[in-house]
């Protein structure tokens, strides 16, 4: 089944312990992203990466680093999670740049 | 950067009736427009989308209308049914070769009444 899949699906951490969620697509996409949802702010963009080791920022990238070094893995690493990153995150892929993205599941994160 | 604003932000039908929901841009480079279709509990899914060239685009119940001078676009939902109740995003890519670069409209509750 062509899916994007994301894990953990929940997660609760504290203040600056180091986490990473990790994103991998079975539909062989040149383009993968990473996206938060908070109410009333609908869908903002963390990172995108355009193919292998080519990635740029989104509109709220601030706190999160990311890497691409396969075509089917796009982690989202937070190197010192904090409060206001609580959120619920999305990671997506598409096959070129004018197609839709695939979405996964989610990962609900709690930042204590 | 991209703005895209969405309306209205709640949205309420009676089962067969007609639903539309509105998106302005701000990006005149841009050239993607996709509709996502999010259902709770869910990631949002791709349901329909439209390149600046076309200027309406249909598949069955759904349509999306695109006014290039304007900056405006359009989702259409004809005789709705109540599995059409979702959240409904709008979205639109940013200029030049930054094509995967998409910014989503605020989201727009449907709730179809049977």
């Amino acid at each position: 089944e062509a899916q994007v899949t994301q894990n953990p699906r929940y997660l609760i951490t504290v203040t600056g312990k180091k986490l990473t969620v990790t994103c991998s697509q079975n539909m062989n996409h040149e383009y993968m992203s990473w996206y938060r949802q908070d109410p009333g702010l609908g869908l903002r963009q963390i990172y995108y990466s355009m193919n292998v080791e080519v990635t740029d920022k989104g509109d709220v990238p601030e706190g999160y680093k990311v890497s691409r070094k396969e075509k089917r893995n796009f982690p989202l690493i937070l190197e010192s999670p904090s409060p206001n990153q609580t959120s619920l995150y999305f990671c997506a892929s598409s096959r070129q740049g004018l197609y839709g993205y695939t979405f996964g599941s989610g990962t609900r994160l709690t930042v204590v | 950067g991209e703005n895209v604003e969405q309306h209205p932000s709640t949205l309420s039908v009676q089962e067969g009736d007609s639903a539309v929901i509105k998106c302005t841009y701000s990006d005149s480079a841009s050239n993607y427009f996709p509709w996502y279709k999010q259902e709770l509990g869910k990631g949002p899914q791709l349901i329909i989308d439209i390149r600046s060239n076309v200027g309406e685009k249909k598949d069955q119940r759904i349509a999306v209308t695109l006014n290039k001078t304007a900056k405006h676009f359009s989702l259409h939902i004809t005789e709705t049914q109540p599995e059409d109740s979702a959240v409904y995003f709008c979205a639109a890519n940013a200029g030049g070769t930054s094509y995967g670069k998409l910014t989503f409209g605020q989201g727009t509750i449907l709730t179809v009444h049977p």
